[in-house]
């Protein structure tokens, strides 16, 4: 089985300053990690993905992510966020073999600030 | 390439009716997932379905139910409502190109129990 933890359930930031989302989780057998985000009345958008290789992985929109095997972790960071990166940001784990099951994390929310 | 369409958009219902959701994988996908989102309990995973075949299930009663067509369409149902059961209903559809499996999500459909 897996979980998904996102230790912060909203983060407010001034506009340009960096920020960085957590993301924990835990499984049983290998996964795939990714980070989505959704804005307000829409469906889900791919920002990055995890599948192998290199551990820093970059997404659309300046994002990009660090997988830390012995962490459990793949946080989500952005140098200099704009007022349209307010939205709400979801980590997500899906097994590797079997099908496609993606377990999601509770959202975090993040609200940038002028 | 077209997205994931999902019809209807919005949909008002009483307690005990039933609903029918359809989605439109993009062209070429094989495999369609359903989730649930909700503000209470998030993003929850309901079902995948691959040629046909349901291949993952989530934990959600039997009340919800799918199927896929041979074009990959898929629908999913819900039987006897509940208020419970209002909610924002998402589909997507996976590429597996080259190895790397990415889900694509539609706008959703959002359900509202009466």
């Amino acid at each position: 089985a897996q979980s998904v933890t996102q230790l912060d359930s909203q983060v407010p930031v001034f506009e340009e300053a960096p920020v960085e989302l957590r993301c924990n989780y835990s499984s049983s057998v290998s996964v795939y990690l990714f980070w989505y985000v959704q804005y307000p009345n829409q469906g889900l958008q791919l920002l990055l993905k995890y599948l192998s290789g290199s551990t820093l992985v970059k997404g659309i929109n300046g994002f990009e992510a660090e997988f830390n095997k012995s962490q459990t972790s793949f946080h989500l960071r952005k140098p200099s966020v704009h007022i349209s990166d307010t939205a709400e940001y979801f980590c997500a784990v899906s097994q590797r073999a079997g099908g496609f099951k993606t377990i999601f994390g509770a959202g975090t929310r993040l609200f940038v600030k002028a | 390439k077209a997205g994931v369409t999902q019809t209807p958009r919005y949909l008002i219902k009483t307690r005990g009716q039933q609903v029918t959701l359809s989605c439109s994988p993009i062209s070429g996908h094989r495999s369609v997932s359903w989730y649930q989102q909700t503000p209470g309990q998030g993003l929850q995973f309901l079902f995948e379905y691959f040629s046909e075949t349901q291949r993952n299930k989530g934990n959600f009663p039997g009340r919800f139910s799918g199927r896929q067509f041979s074009n990959s369409r898929s629908e999913m149902n819900v039987s006897t409502l509940e208020l419970g059961d209002s909610a924002l209903y998402l589909c997507a559809s996976t590429s597996t190109s080259g190895g790397a499996e990415t889900q694509y999500f539609g706008p959703g459909t959002r359900l509202l129990v009466l």
